[in-house]
């Protein structure tokens, strides 16, 4: 099992810029979760999916942030414009079912300068 | 669990001593509790889980327990090892939570001096 697979590993963009962050959930996986982790606010929750539908978004900072899952092995985080407080680490994770943990990915750390 | 702000609480433990993580939750309701290791550059790495019917777990090396009444949950670590250097998360899942959503406190640093 290669677990959940985050790319790319790390973006630096200028601020302006439309940014993409691609995720792929384990296999058989049937929820899916989108975090933000920085120094001053920690691990925040930004939106998650169960069978592929948005369940909750309201972690989502503003409007420039958008999530969307077309199918059960692909999920991408984006980001436009983008702004240097965008600047953080964004995780992926999966789970499945109610009683198990996350399975985090490695996660993709973005600079926007 | 609360998010903290630029420093994270750090437990200086000597290699081969016993660490004890603590944390505080907030929801009374919730029902699901897990610790997460994260190392650097890495993603938070499941170690163990306990459910609210339950007041104490052990693993390998590590045990939970489970304080409800004082809404307190902590990580036993026993003869810690140098490769247990990371930062410690609690998270917590609210009963009835749609699709398993997990709140996480703000971590615990644990520095293991040789």
């Amino acid at each position: 099992d290669a677990g959940v697979i985050q790319s790319p590993r790390h973006e630096v963009t200028e601020m302006g810029q439309e940014v993409t962050l691609r995720c792929k959930p384990i296999s058989g996986h049937n929820s899916l979760f989108w975090y933000r982790q920085t120094m001053m606010r920690g691990l925040e929750l930004l939106i998650y999916f169960n069978n592929n539908v948005p369940i909750d978004d309201s972690g989502m900072p503003e409007d420039r942030f958008s999530a969307k899952m077309p199918n059960a092995s692909f999920s991408t985080l984006k980001i436009q414009p983008s702004e240097p407080r965008d600047s953080a680490v964004y995780f992926c994770a999966s789970t499945q079912g109610a009683g198990g943990g996350y399975t985090f990915g490695s996660g993709t750390r973005l600079t926007v300068v | 669990g609360e998010s903290v702000g630029l420093h994270l609480p750090t437990l200086s433990v000597q290699e081969g001593d016993n660490s004890i993580i603590n944390c505080a939750y907030s929801n009374s309701a919730s029902d699901y509790f897990i610790w997460y290791k994260q190392e650097s550059g890495k993603g938070p790495q499941f170690i163990i889980d306990i459910r609210s019917n339950m007041d104490k777990r052990q693993g390998q090396r590590v045990t939970v327990l489970l304080n409800k009444t004082v809404k307190h949950l902590s990580l036993q670590i026993a003869a810690t090892q140098p490769g247990d250097s990371a930062v410690y998360f609690c998270a917590e899942r609210a009963l009835g939570a749609a699709g398993n959503k997990l709140t996480f406190g703000g971590g615990t640093r644990v520095l293991v001096k040789p």
